[in-house]
């Protein structure tokens, strides 16, 4: 089983949908969590950490579940400019990625 | 946010020789720095973990002696890839760790081995 793991994708929307992402990791000592973003032929971005709380930045919305070991990813209202891939990061000692979720946003 | 530079950021080199990729936390002291391999289309793949003053970690399958990993100062870790075959070619991505486990990445190597 992967350490951490995303839905394939991809995913093709129209502007101005809401779209959401999961993700699922294996080590339960994980402590910290993240969603980043990568263009294409680009460095991963932090998008934004995710509490146990729960966090909005705007149109984006992180949930994290320690007790089912799973983090989401909520976009709403998307734009042509959100197309990216979205990483779940995971850390424990080190970070460990998903393999990322392909987001392409038309118009 | 906290800034991290890569160098260089396209390389071409002929299969045998070497190259260095260097890694500068700009604007703050890293004492831990990691380095990502990413293939096309593919996840970024842990490396190697780079501590100042110590000898970097490795990640199971990642040859040591042909990874050279140097994390000489709280700003500068390098990697320099040995005697680069053309299955090296990939994109080479350095990220420092900041504040609360926050990690930010270098704008990565495109390296190119013919």
């Amino acid at each position: 089983r992967k350490e951490v793991e995303q839905d394939p994708g991809p995913f093709n929307v129209p502007e101005g949908a809401t779209v959401a992402f999961n993700c699922t990791y294996s080590n339960s000592a994980s402590q910290s969590f993240f969603w980043y973003r990568q263009d294409c032929r680009k460095e991963p971005k932090l998008l934004m950490s995710v509490y146990s709380s729960g966090n909005e930045d705007g149109r984006f919305t992180a949930q994290l579940n320690r007790a089912s070991q799973y983090i989401s990813l909520l976009i709403r209202d998307s734009k042509l400019s959100d197309s990216a891939t979205y990483l779940c990061v995971v850390a424990y000692n080190d970070m460990r990625f998903g393999a990322g979720t392909r987001l392409t946003v038309k118009p | 946010g906290a800034v991290v530079s890569q160098h260089p950021s396209w390389v071409i080199c002929k299969s045998g020789t070497s190259v260095k990729i260097e890694c500068r936390s700009l604007d703050f002291q890293a004492t831990t720095m990691f380095w990502y391999r990413q293939f096309p289309k593919q996840s970024l793949m842990l490396m190697a973990t780079s501590n100042e003053g110590s000898k970097a970690t490795y990640e199971q399958g990642v040859e040591k002696d042909k990874f050279l990993i140097n994390h000489a100062s709280l700003t500068l870790s390098t990697l320099t890839v040995t005697s680069a075959h053309p299955e090296d070619s990939s994109f080479y991505i350095c990220s420092a760790r900041w504040q609360r486990d926050e990690q930010y990445f270098g704008p990565g190597t495109r390296l190119t081995v013919t």
